[in-house]
């Protein structure tokens, strides 16, 4: 069975503080991505990253960066946490280029006070 | 601008009926569409795959349509369980899959 784990399923952070969210795939997969979704505003592409060390931003990038080193492996940074980066957070994996599917971690939500 | 609409936004619908989810797209050029479904708390997970040339499909009680022409897609649900309240989300694949656009998704309540 496919699997995404996302380390942490709740966090709770202060204004200001470096966050890491981990997210690990077990499928052998190329393409990562990171999403975060906010109710009304459905679900929002923040990076994406087709192979080792190669990142791509998407739609909302402003705040965060990411960092793949293995393949199996991408993790979202947020430097300097703000209450507007209040979410739910996703990661995905999906093989190749072309086939669309993507398998969704179980989600992180943070809160940010 | 590539968009995806979905609607209704909600619905609660009573165990054993049957409903419709619609999605209206305007992305170009056209891949394939999926619908997703999320349980609360959960991240989202397939259904249902539509390329250009399907018109319809069925997985279990779960029936997706696609009119590639007026590029509409519906979801509907058959005989419905309180285990399909879940949010329905629609996702529009182009060039190849590798842009995707996300509808806003359907919540859906079944109630006993």
């Amino acid at each position: 069975d496919v699997k995404v784990t996302q380390s942490s399923r709740y966090l709770v952070k202060r204004t200001g503080e470096k966050v890491f969210l981990e997210c690990v795939q077990d499928m052998d997969h190329e393409n990562m991505f990171w999403y975060r979704q906010d109710p009304g505003l459905g679900l929002r592409l923040i990076y994406f990253s087709y192979d080792v060390k190669m990142k791509e931003k998407g739609d909302i990038p402003e705040g965060y960066s990411v960092s793949r080193e293995k393949k199996e492996r991408f993790s979202l940074i947020l430097e300097s946490a703000s209450t507007n980066q209040t979410s739910m957070y996703l990661c995905a994996s999906s093989l190749g280029v072309g086939t669309g599917e993507l398998f969704f971690g179980e989600g992180s939500r943070l809160t940010v006070l | 601008k590539n968009q995806v609409e979905q609607s209704p936004q909600s619905l609660i619908i009573l165990e054993g009926k049957n409903c419709t989810l619609q999605c209206n797209y305007t992305v170009s050029p056209f891949s394939n569409l999926r619908w997703y479904k999320q349980d609360t708390g959960r991240g989202p997970v397939s259904l249902t795959i539509m390329t250009f040339s399907e018109n319809t499909k069925s997985n279990g009680r779960y029936t997706a349509t696609l009119d590639a022409d007026t590029k509409q897609s519906s979801l509907h649900i058959t005989a419905s369980q309180l285990s399909d309240s879940a949010s329905y989300i629609c996702v529009v694949s182009q060039n190849a899959g590798n842009m995707l656009t996300f509808g806003g998704g359907t919540r859906l309540m079944v109630k006993p």
